[in-house]
C-alpha cells in the first residue's frame, strides 16, 4: 500500500511567520507534487519534483517555495505567511515516467490557517 | 494550456436515481484519473482511463472516455447516501507527469 504522510492535519500560524509543511512517501516514488485545495477552484498545483534536488514550477508558485533532499521528503515553505496562503495543503507522489497507470497517491492533506 | 471543465459542480440526487458527471478538458491527453474526495479527507483514486472508449465500472460507479471529444463522464447508478462525497476527474497530458483538476462535484444522495 502506497503511503503518503503530511507532518501535521491543522496548523494555525500569523502573517509573516515562515511555515514548513512536510511529506513523506514510502514508496520509493520519484515524482511528488504539492497542491493547495480551495472552494470552487478544485486542486492547483503549487510546485512539483521528479528527483532529488529538482523542482518545477506549477501553476501558483509564487510566495512558496520546496526542498527535495531525500527521495522520500518534499518540504514545501511558505517564507512570509500570509492570509490568503489559508488552504488546504494536499501533497502526492506517483512513479515517474509513461507507466500504465502513473496515479498519484495523496496524502491526508494539511489545513493551513494563517492568522 | 490545459483546461478541465466538470459539470455540474454541485449535484443534489435521491437515493435510487441515475445521473451522470461530465469532465471536458482541451487538449490532447494519454490518460484521465477519477479521485474521490469525502469530506475532510484527502483524495481517493477510483479510476484511471487510459484509451478511447475506456469503461471501467466499480459497484455503482461507471467511467468513460472519449478522446475524440474529450470527454469522460462518471455515471452514477442508483445512488445510494455512501455516495455523497466530491468528485474529481483530472487530465494528464501526453508529455510529462503533472496532472490538471477539474473543480470538483459535490454529490449528495438523499434519502
Amino acid at each position: 500500500d502506497v503511503k503518503v504522510t503530511q507532518s501535521s492535519r491543522y496548523l494555525v500560524k500569523r502573517t509573516g511567520e515562515k511555515v514548513f509543511l512536510e511529506c513523506v512517501q514510502d514508496m520509493d516514488h520519484e515524482n511528488m507534487f504539492w497542491y493547495r485545495q480551495d472552494p470552487g477552484l478544485g486542486l492547483r498545483l503549487i510546485y512539483f519534483s521528479y528527483d532529488v534536488k529538482m523542482k518545477e514550477k506549477g501553476d501558483i508558485p509564487e510566495g512558496y517555495s520546496v526542498s527535495r533532499e531525500k527521495k522520500e521528503r518534499f518540504s514545501l515553505i511558505l517564507e512570509s505567511a500570509s492570509t490568503n496562503q489559508t488552504s488546504m495543503y494536499l501533497c502526492a507522489s506517483s512513479l515517474f515516467g509513461t507507466g500504465i497507470y502513473n496515479e498519484q497517491f495523496f496524502g491526508p492533506g494539511t489545513r493551513l490557517t494563517v492568522l | 494550456e490545459l483546461k478541465v471543465e466538470q459539470n455540474p459542480l454541485f449535484l443534489s440526487m435521491q437515493e435510487g436515481k441515475n445521473y451522470t458527471i461530465y469532465c471536458n478538458y482541451s487538449t490532447t491527453s494519454d490518460r484521465l484519473y477519477w479521485y474521490r474526495q469525502d469530506p475532510g479527507k484527502s483524495l481517493e483514486s477510483l479510476f484511471v482511463l487510459l484509451s478511447n472508449g475506456a469503461v471501467k465500472q466499480e459497484g455503482r460507479l461507471m467511467a468513460s472516455l472519449d478522446t475524440k471529444a474529450r470527454l469522460s463522464t462518471l455515471h452514477i447508478t442508483a445512488a445510494v447516501h455512501d455516495l455523497s462525497a466530491t468528485y474529481f476527474c483530472a487530465v494528464r497530458e501526453t508529455s510529462g507527469s503533472r496532472l490538471t483538476f477539474g473543480e470538483g462535484t459535490q454529490l449528495t444522495v438523499n434519502p
